[in-house]
């Protein structure tokens, strides 16, 4: 098993460019979910879903969006990136609801 | 606004000592705390966790500690190695199935 994957590793965009980070798991989880990491403020949670179309927001859902068209795959769309989304994204994946959570090995961004 | 609240935010320990690293938070929806160990360039793994109606969690040199009535939950590593050295962080998760993370705090175990 791969586990949860992540591409790219690192991205540099300018302000109001978008771009769609990609999220992939093959350990036929349910649950996905995106999170930010910044320093001081530890791991905040985007977006997440509970199954194949569906999603709900988390605590810093602003100028995100995510779909999930299947079980595998969970990517998350910058529409018009700004500074403040200059971080570290983590992507993680778990069986069902009490189960532990595995991330991915993140993507680094920089807005310029 | 923090709902998990972590401290200290970095910690030097002796080869050999005990890292002591605490959380508190007032949410009591929050079902289970987990504590995460992430070194550079990694994504976060899971190192110890720990549901409320157990007082203490021991695996191997790790040990949950947890209060409920105060509100509190601490990570003992005993006999820190140099290995240990990475960024520790609590969280925990509420019945509405998200997970809420502390600041995080960066170990240093000195040979």
């Amino acid at each position: 098993n791969a586990g949860v994957t992540q591409t790219p590793k690192f991205q540099v965009l300018k302000t109001g460019q978008s771009m769609t980070l990609q999220c992939a798991q093959d350990m036929n989880h349910e649950y996905m979910s995106w999170y930010r990491q910044d320093p001081g403020m530890g791991l905040r949670l985007i977006h997440y879903s509970v199954g194949a179309g569906i999603t709900d927001q988390g605590e810093v859902p602003n100028g995100y969006n995510v779909s999930r068209s299947t079980t595998e795959d969970f990517p998350l769309r910058l529409l018009s990136a700004a500074p403040s989304q200059t971080s570290v994204y983590f992507c993680a994946s778990r069986l069902d609801r009490g189960y532990e959570q595995y991330f991915g090995p993140g993507t680094r961004l920089t807005v310029t | 606004q923090q709902q998990v609240k972590q401290s200290p935010q970095s910690l030097i320990v002796q080869k050999g000592g005990i890292s002591i690293i605490n959380c508190a938070y007032e949410n009591t929806a929050f079902d289970y705390f987990p504590w995460y160990q992430q070194f550079p360039g990694k994504g976060p793994a899971l190192l110890i966790a720990i549901r409320p109606d157990v007082s203490e969690k021991k695996e191997g040199r790790f040990t949950i500690s947890f209060n409920k009535s105060a509100k509190q939950f601490s990570l003992h590593i005993m006999d820190s190695q140099p290995g240990d050295s990475a960024t520790y962080f609590c969280a925990a998760r509420n019945t509405g199935n998200q997970f809420y993370f502390g600041t995080g705090t960066s170990l240093t175990v000195i040979p």
